[in-house]
């Protein structure tokens, strides 16, 4: 069964340093997102991405972040200047069209802000 | 804008009985779709069951069902026959169609227990 692949699955960084988060989304998929989890709590949307540009965003989503398809098959999560806070799961999820159907989540990467 | 709401943090039950976890959701919006996740302790998001909100039947996988209210715009997740593996966080989800691109909104989530 296709799967959404993410790298690294944990990574730690220092506070104010940038980090990239990887996915890789199911090849014939189009529209690509990304989530966030804080330990314990729920899942928030961060944004979501089609046609190689942003569609809609959260208020999470600042200046700080950004997302990139680079290659035609990564998409990418950056993250400019690290803060505790922004210490979370991170997951990556690609939909085959814009209804929902074959939406699927990948394996997350945990990201430690010290 | 789409609100979901998990009123149970958390629940417990013992193995190869039944449990109801509760999901209320709020949209204005017609077309829509309603989901639960499961999050094992691997954190990763498994999908456990979905269902349309125009069709009127109840969506079933296996032990999974759900009992969908819609005048109550209320959504809960059955599961019978509770085996060890599905200790989990429980996530309820909504998705409204429109000009939302894929956009899920989630509950809080529920912590269940499976005893032996």
């Amino acid at each position: 069964e296709p799967e959404v692949t993410q790298t690294p699955s944990h990574q730690v960084t220092q506070m104010g340093q940038e980090v990239i988060l990887r996915c890789v989304p199911i090849s014939n998929h189009l529209y690509f997102y990304w989530y966030r989890q804080i330990l314990g709590q729920k899942v928030e949307f961060l944004v979501s991405f089609y046609n190689n540009e942003i569609s809609e965003k959260s208020e999470i989503f600042d200046d700080q972040f950004s997302v990139e398809r680079p290659d035609g098959s990564n998409f990418t999560l950056k993250i400019r200047s690290t803060k505790l806070e922004d210490s979370a799961m991170y997951f990556c999820a690609s939909g085959r069209d814009r209804d929902i159907q074959g939406y699927t989540f990948g394996s997350g990467t945990r990201l430690t802000v010290v | 804008a789409q609100t979901v709401t998990q009123s149970q943090p958390e629940m417990s039950v013992q193995e190869a009985e039944t449990v109801t976890l509760s999901c209320t959701y709020d949209t204005s919006e017609s077309n829509y779709y309603l989901f639960w996740y499961k999050q094992p302790p691997s954190r990763q998001m498994i999908l456990v069951i979905r269902q349309e909100a125009y069709k009127q039947q109840n969506a079933t996988e296996n032990r999974f069902s759900v009992n969908f209210q819609k005048a109550a715009k209320s959504f809960s997740l059955k599961i019978s026959d509770s085996q060890l593996g599905d200790t989990a966080m429980y996530f309820c989800a909504s998705y409204a169609g429109g000009t939302s691109y894929g956009k899920l909104t989630f509950g809080q989530g529920t912590i269940l227990t499976v005893h032996p």
